[in-house]
């Protein structure tokens, strides 16, 4: 079965740093582009970044460029996101995510872990 | 940025009837085009890609149309387990946009 399972969510102040994991199984991590996609609570999807299956290209959305990283580790099956300088409007549910194939649309979704920025 | 509109924000409905969702972009995206379906505290499902394609395992109750700017999906006879938000996304350009979501409720 294909599974995506986030995790290092939690409370960080302003300013601080956290790193999201995504543990992917029943699929090679390394045949796919991943793509990471927030929720804030109550609230609608915001595209958050994508890596490609070889990591060597990867985007942002303008909101987290600068200060987040994506990034992968195909030996391990994982993906992550490392974030930095983080804000209160970075509070939300983040979401990793596997295309169909290729840069299509997200046919398996994680739980998702929470984000909360607060002081 | 592509900005993808979706209407109507909120739907009332009754099982069984027919309905019909819009999302609008406002660029062309071709049909790079897919839909999701979210219920609470789930992660979104993918329903349809490529604009018209179901995803595996989606009923045929499900189909959408569309291309360029102007897109449709349909559940053709609602079921009580359609009841959910469903959003829109483009992923012709960077960055990829949702719409805002479509709230199915009765």
């Amino acid at each position: 079965e294909v599974q995506l399972l986030e995790s290092g969510g939690g409370l960080v102040q302003p300013g601080g740093s956290l790193r999201l994991s995504c543990a992917a199984s029943g699929f090679t991590l390394g045949s796919y582009a991943m793509t990471w996609v927030r929720q804030t609570p109550g609230k609608g999807l915001e595209w958050v970044s994508s890596i490609n299956a070889g990591g060597g290209s990867a985007y942002y959305a303008d909101s987290v460029r600068g200060r987040f990283t994506v990034s992968r580790d195909n030996s391990k099956n994982t993906l992550y996101l490392q974030m930095n300088n983080l804000r209160a409007d970075d509070t939300a549910l983040f979401y990793c995510a596997k295309p169909i194939n290729g840069w299509s649309p997200f046919d398996c979704w994680g739980q998702g872990t929470l984000v909360t920025v607060s002081s | 940025e592509i900005v993808m509109t979706q209407s109507p924000v909120t739907l009332s409905v009754s099982p069984g009837e027919r309905v019909t969702l819009s999302c609008r972009a406002s660029q062309s995206v071709t049909n790079n085009l897919g839909w999701y379906q979210q219920k609470p505290d789930q992660p979104p499902r993918l329903l349809i890609y490529d604009a018209s394609t179901r995803a595996t395992g989606i009923p045929a109750r499900f189909s959408g149309s569309g291309s360029g700017t102007e897109f449709t999906l349909t559940i053709s006879s609602l079921q009580s387990e359609d009841f959910a938000v469903y959003y829109c996304q483009q992923y012709k350009n960077w960055p990829r946009t949702f719409g805002q979501g479509t709230k199915v409720e009765i």
